[in-house]
């Protein structure tokens, strides 16, 4: 079993739809959790980052933690197609003297206009 | 201000040459890392340097070597190159911690 599960899609949504990406985790030591958004041939970059149970927003961007049931979504309110990218969870494995990110394997998010 | 600067973007190679990847941050980070990213694989840590003169492995690092040149620069080494290797490659740089990851914009590479 992976460390950190997370459906691949693809997912398509009409623009204006609200959005749920998921990730499931095993590893109850995991206390942070960020999502990166990657646009086509880019690298990720750090979209929203969360520590322990609770929601987060930030804009269209909410990110919630259920630790209980070591699950995280992200959710896109109002989705534009400018939002047409892959959503990848990640969390920090600690240990030593720093902290190596594992990441779920991304989600492919289309927002059609 | 760049972030964190990959050479080269692309890259062909013919099976068992050898070839460095080169990556460096200005953000005056101590650590870096570099990724892996394949089709339904994720990204996967290859090896990483927690700080300037170290470096560990990770993942995947069979293949692959690394020098942690100084502060800003982390370099990746493929000495016998192999189809398998075939990837996009992300170089990453942090503050250490548990702060998230500055990515590149990674070398495509191609072994043939």
């Amino acid at each position: 079993q992976k460390e950190v599960e997370q459906d691949p899609g693809p997912l398509s949504v009409p623009e204006g739809a609200i959005v749920s990406l998921n990730c499931t985790y095993s590893n109850s030591a995991f206390q942070y959790f960020m999502w990166y958004r990657q646009y086509s041939r880019k690298g990720p970059e750090l979209l929203m980052y969360t520590y322990s149970s609770g929601n987060k927003e930030d804009g269209r961007f909410t990110a919630q933690v259920d630790k209980s049931s070591k699950y995280i979504s992200l959710f896109i309110r109002d989705s534009q197609p400018s939002d047409s990218a892959t959503y990848l969870c990640a969390m920090p494995l600690r240990g030593g003297a720093t902290n190596k990110l594992i990441f779920g394997t991304g989600t492919l998010l289309a927002v059609q206009p | 201000n760049a972030g964190v600067t990959q050479t080269p973007k692309f890259q062909v190679l013919k099976t068992g040459q050898s070839m460095t990847l080169q990556c460096a941050q200005d953000m005056n980070h101590n650590s870096m890392y570099w990724y892996r990213q394949d089709p339904g694989m994720g990204l996967r840590l290859i090896y990483y340097s927690a700080s300037e003169g170290t470096t560990d492995k990770g993942e995947v690092p069979n293949g692959y070597n690394v020098s942690r040149l100084n502060k800003r620069e982390f370099s990746l080494r493929l000495e016998s190159a192999a189809p398998s290797q075939t990837s996009v490659y992300f170089c990453a740089s942090s503050p250490g911690g548990v702060y998230g990851y500055t990515f590149g914009s990674g070398t495509r590479l191609t072994v043939v």
